[in-house]
């Protein structure tokens, strides 16, 4: 089945470290992104990339990176930079977009990060 | 982004439709309305979205008034697995994120 995979589910970090994310899709998908929600909140963008070996920051990209080198996977690096990574990482993919549509964006089941 | 404005929960029987307001009375004319569920500790499932027709796809119905300036999401039979956090979401044409809200927390009950 067609869909988008996050890996691990849950991810727990110690103080300093860095740790990567992992995001694949088979959807053929070209544009994905990454988002980052908090609870009882709603998701804000982290990443996001229309093409292979492009992307662009949202709006809470410091303390992050990504690297998109194939089209099927996204991965994201939460660096020790970021004082606050304990949080729900969702990544999505969606088809390139044109003229005024926007085309659904479609969510993996994300990977719950916390700081021990 | 336009703003959105969903009631804050809402309750349906199972097997009945359920009808989900969202008011987006500051949309302008390039902007899609698009809903979204969330089930709690899942990623957003994209249900529909639409311009200015009604649209309708296996998962549910979407009405647009005519001035754009409010819409309804029917879910024709509530099942308790419909049981989420809905969101109403317009975008621009030319932004790539979504911005969520704080949506309509619906549960369907027996």
């Amino acid at each position: 089945d067609g869909g988008i995979t996050q890996s691990p589910k849950y991810l727990f970090r110690k103080e300093g470290q860095n740790v990567t994310l992992s995001c694949e899709q088979n959807l053929n998908h070209d544009a994905m992104y990454w988002y980052r929600q908090d609870p009882g909140q709603g998701l804000r963008l982290i990443y996001y990339s229309q093409i292979v070996n492009d992307f662009q920051k949202g709006d809470i990209a410091e303390g992050y990176s990504v690297s998109r080198e194939k089209k099927e996977s996204f991965p994201l690096t939460v660096t020790s930079a970021q004082k606050n990574p304990t949080a729900f990482y969702l990544c999505a993919s969606s088809r390139h977009s044109s003229g005024t549509v926007r085309q659904p964006q479609h969510f993996g089941d994300g990977t719950r990060l916390s700081i021990l | 982004d336009a703003k959105t404005t969903q009631p804050t929960s809402m309750d349906c029987a199972e097997g009945r439709a359920a009808n989900l307001p969202c008011n987006h009375s500051t949309i302008s004319g390039n902007e899609y309305v698009y809903w979204y569920r969330q089930i709690h500790s899942q990623g957003p499932q994209y249900i529909i979205h639409g311009l200015k027709n009604n649209e309708t796809n296996e998962m549910a119905s979407l009405i647009i008034t005519e001035d754009r300036k409010s819409s309804t999401l029917i879910l024709p039979h509530a099942t308790l697995r419909d049981t989420a956090v809905y969101y109403c979401i317009v975008r621009v044409a030319n932004d790539y994120k979504l911005s969520f809200g704080a949506g309509t927390t619906v549960t369907v009950r027996a």
